[in-house]
């Protein structure tokens, strides 16, 4: 099983400010099967990014991912107001899928 | 509009069993692989099971295998998640997920639904 470890836990920062988010593999991730969601209180996760860098329809291009192999990185570029919520990602490159433990991004 | 509702959680003892349901809407059902996550302020997001597009092919996390089942019924666009033997660390959110794809692995999940309450306490 891929464990995905995503730091920081928590990120402090202000609207405008530009946020770097952090996801590790346990080991290489296939093909890059690597995707982003966010998730508000209450309700059910969003799809971002996918195959590690494609955004997901909708998404605003101040949403961006890269990363290969073990290391993948979330950046949102200039934090918006309704930016501020937990950030996971996923693995489903090898079987079982597995998830991130999240990043809270809140508000400084 | 997409949509993913599920039903039928609810409070259970210890050795119980309940039946989680998803109603779909706003797509072809039976285009997509289908999954059950649950979610815990502990654990997080946990992958439980998935069920390819014809019911052909299911798996299952080590957690759960031999006691959970998961089924669809594409004629009434449903999803379904047997949960037999539940033990208290099964309580959870329970998300029901579509993803991108006829398998339910190797694709990555595109709509959620906002979860049911499991809840297993004596």
């Amino acid at each position: 099983e891929i464990v995905l470890t995503q730091s920081p836990g928590t990120l402090s920062l202000s609207p405008g400010e530009r946020a770097t988010l952090s996801c590790r593999a346990s080991q290489g991730v296939s093909s890059n099967y690597l995707a982003w969601y966010q998730q508000k209180p209450g309700q059910a996760p969003r799809l971002l990014i996918y195959g590690a860098s494609s955004r997901a329809t909708g998404i605003p291009d101040r949403f961006s991912g890269s990363g290969s192999g073990t290391d993948f990185t979330l950046t949102i570029s200039r934090l918006e107001p309704e930016d501020f919520a937990v950030y996971y990602c996923q693995q489903y490159g090898g079987s079982p899928i597995t998830f991130g433990q999240g990043t809270r991004l809140e508000i400084k | 509009e997409v949509q993913l509702v599920e039903s039928g959680g609810g409070v259970v003892r210890p050795g119980g069993s309940l039946r989680l349901s998803c109603a779909t809407s706003g797509f072809t059902f039976d285009d997509y692989g289908m999954n059950w996550v649950r979610q815990t302020p502990g654990k997080g997001l946990e992958w439980v099971s998935g069920i390819n597009w014809n019911g052909g092919s299911t798996g299952y996390a080590d957690s759960v295998k031999g006691r959970f089942t998961i089924s669809r019924d594409n004629a009434k666009n449903s999803l379904f998640l047997q949960m037999n033997s539940l033990r208290v660390e099964d309580a959870a959110l329970y998300h029901c997920a579509r993803v991108v794809g006829l398998d339910y692995y190797y694709y990555y999940v595109d709509v959620w639904g906002k979860g049911t309450t499991v809840t297993v306490s004596s």
